[in-house]
């Protein structure tokens, strides 16, 4: 079965400092990866997907298929991005969403 | 666009009782699920509907929690009778089609006492 393992619950560092968070990842097939990100008193929203390889608010994340890896990284971190990061693995049959146990991360000034 | 939309945002009731979540998604969306998020956890897919069909329910505890998605467009989850351990966040979301980006709503925070 496919599973999402976000190793840290909880992440902190200060502003300007470079931040990674980790994803690691079980599926037998080819997987489609996700990072979903939640501000306070917001809701659920997609921060960006791997297929696309675009760097949204200075975030980016490589799908490494060796390591089974995804992590999130932006190399110099903002107090705007104290948030709840989860990586989401959506199987390309039948389209299962599964998320990770996600990550607060939290930006100190 | 108008986004996922779920009723009611919060909910408390006694060990026992039944409840129901309502959710309408953005119009046009085929893919409709259905997550349960207990506090310090991700989301737990319960169930995943494609137009009214059920695509995946392997997670949904049968005994007490039904779903459905009439014509295809809103659905309703209930749990009768509720336990303790319900107590979470139910959070509706949908997609275009399964293999695009889901779209969340606010979610409704369920208390059981």
């Amino acid at each position: 079965a496919q599973r999402v393992t976000q190793p840290e619950k909880l992440l902190s560092v200060f502003k300007g400092a470079p931040v990674e968070l980790k994803c690691n990842y079980s599926y037998s097939g080819s997987p489609e990866l996700f990072w979903y990100v939640q501000y306070s008193r917001q809701r659920l929203q997609l921060l960006l997907r791997h297929i696309s390889r675009e760097s949204i608010k200075g975030f980016t994340a490589d799908l490494n298929k060796g390591e089974t890896s995804f992590h999130l990284k932006k190399p110099f971190a903002q107090e705007e991005d104290s948030a709840m990061y989860y990586c989401a693995l959506l199987e390309t049959s039948g389209s299962r969403l599964t998320f990770g146990e996600g990550t607060q991360l939290t930006v100190n000034p | 666009e108008a986004g996922v939309a779920q009723s009611p945002r919060y909910k408390i009731i006694e060990k026992r009782q039944s409840v129901a979540f309502w959710c309408n998604p953005i119009s046009g969306h085929a893919t409709l699920y259905w997550y349960q998020q207990i506090l310090g956890q991700g989301p737990k897919l319960l169930i995943q509907f494609q137009n009214n069909g059920v695509v995946d329910d392997s997670q949904l505890p049968k005994d007490r929690f039904s779903a459905e998605r009439l014509k295809g467009v809103d659905s309703t989850l209930k749990i009768q009778p509720a336990k303790l351990e319900d107590s979470a966040v139910y959070l509706c979301a949908s997609s275009l089609a399964g293999y695009t980006e889901a779209f969340f709503g606010q979610g409704t925070r369920l208390t059981v006492v």
